[in-house]
């Protein structure tokens, strides 16, 4: 699975839109992007995927630029329950291949 | 989305037994369950992954005899940590992979051991 690289940490005001960048440069034309959050001493939330083309859902909206070498997770109005890690994670999604591996996230402060 | 479910969700033990650790996916049934376990301030690290009826395939560097993995059921799957030593005590998180899959894998709570 490619490599993803991500801000270390990122602090965003309650009630702003927070933008969550992560390049995968070196991602395969059948990986696709994910992003789970982990809120402290609870197991990992899966929030969205996407292949290319951008994608919402009630939790946030996934951006994936033209070549597909970074996106962005957008949380459109944070709140302090959104304060977690935030991981981003390419991989190919077919039986045989669905585990996932971790990098080390953004850890994401909403301040109040 | 699906439910998974780990028990206990903390344990305290002595050096040297054994703890048991099930994680259940409560509506949907699971062909595959993945263990991880994390460190303070650390990513998840993939330990082991589970298919129902067929031995666990363990990670480089995990010790197959001292972290016992049995899937037995399409909706249990367990992680007894046998002799447990204090270097054990981490956070273990199950994931599950539902027969119609969608995309996305479902995390438990986490069970977290403390071995004195």
């Amino acid at each position: 699975d490619a490599k993803t690289t991500q801000p270390t940490s990122m602090d965003c005001a309650e009630g702003r839109a927070a933008n969550l960048p992560c390049n995968h440069s070196t991602i395969s034309g059948n990986e696709y992007v994910y992003w789970y959050r982990q809120i402290h001493s609870q197991g990992p939330q899966y929030i969205i995927h996407g292949l290319k083309n951008n994608e919402t859902n009630e939790m946030a909206s996934l951006i994936i630029t033209e070549d597909r070498k970074s996106s962005t997770l957008i949380l459109p109005h944070a709140t302090l329950r959104d304060t977690a890690v935030y991981y981003c994670i390419v991989r190919v999604a077919n039986f045989g291949n669905e585990k996932l591996t971790f990098g080390t996230g953004t850890r994401l402060t909403i301040i109040p | 989305g699906a439910v998974v479910s780990q028990h206990p969700s903390w344990v305290i033990c002595k050096s040297g037994t054994s703890v048991k650790i099930e994680c259940r996916s409560l509506d949907f049934q699971a062909t595959t369950m993945f263990w991880y376990r994390q460190f303070p301030k650390q990513s998840l690290m993939l330990m082991a992954t589970s298919n129902e009826g067929s031995k666990a395939t363990y990670e480089q560097g995990v010790e197959k005899d001292k972290f016992l993995i049995n899937h037995a059921s399409l909706t249990l799957s367990t992680l007894t940590v046998t002799s447990a030593h204090p270097e054990d005590s981490s956070f273990y998180i199950c994931s599950a992979l539902g027969l119609a899959f969608t995309g996305e894998l479902f995390f438990g709570e986490g069970s977290r051991l403390t071995v004195l």
